[in-house]
């Protein structure tokens, strides 16, 4: 299968930060790429479809303002939570491909 | 909106025994794709199988199998000869376009393989 990089794997910043976070395929062109958060022992839910060279598409309820994700190249999206709060700390996982979705490792994000 | 149930949140299963994992979804739509995926404690999600709506034949891969029924709207994921390696959650996903379409999941069901 497809195979998909994420980057960081973890990490743990103060409230009122922002963390980027990278999502690479590596081994096909991604027009489109999918932004999942996934809290504990809970299913994945979409947060918004990255698209290469156009403006992201959010579900109903995200923040644009406070989760921006650019994809800028068909191999390269990244999410980027602004201001980051204590709500925010989840798992955050990309996905992406052509007659099936893969999926990077996700990234655990901690806000103290 | 498409959705999707899966109404086991728990299962176990004897290892070397065969266990059955359900799934209903909710769609109009006559074209589709179906998943089942698994998470093992690493939270690497891992495609187990895949099967497009339009074919009748039930896709297999090695020890995992489904049984997809349209017209009820059921796809149930059948792993044989269970491995401890098995255990991990399980997610049923549903696409309307495959990979470059969002994936709706269900819950989750957790797959326990005791020796």
């Amino acid at each position: 299968g497809a195979v998909v990089s994420q980057h960081p794997s973890r990490v743990i910043c103060k409230s009122g930060t922002s963390v980027k976070i990278e999502c690479r395929s590596l081994d096909f062109q991604a027009t489109t790429m999918f932004w999942y958060r996934q809290f504990p022992k809970q299913s994945l839910m979409l947060m918004a479809t990255s698209n290469e060279g156009s403006k992201a598409t959010y579900e109903q309820g995200v923040e644009k303002d406070k989760f921006l994700i650019n994809h800028a190249s068909l191999t390269l999206s990244t999410l980027t939570v602004t201001s980051a709060h204590p709500e925010d700390s989840s798992f955050y996982i990309c996905g992406g491909g052509l007659y099936e979705q893969f999926f990077g490792p996700g990234t655990r994000l901690t806000v103290l | 909106a498409q959705t999707v149930t899966q109404s086991q949140p728990e299962m176990s299963v004897q290892e070397a025994e065969t266990v059955t994992l359900s799934c209903t979804y909710d769609t109009s739509e006559s074209d589709y794709y179906l998943f089942w995926y698994k998470q093992p404690p690493s939270r690497q999600m891992i495609l187990v199988i895949r099967q497009e709506a339009y074919k009748q034949q039930n896709a297999t891969e090695n020890r995992f199998s489904v049984n997809f029924q349209k017209a009820a709207k059921s796809f149930s994921l059948k792993i044989s000869d269970s491995q401890l390696g098995d255990a991990a959650m399980y997610f049923c996903a549903f696409s309307l376009q495959g990979g470059s379409e969002k994936l709706v999941f269900g819950k989750g069901t957790k797959l326990t393989v005791n020796p």
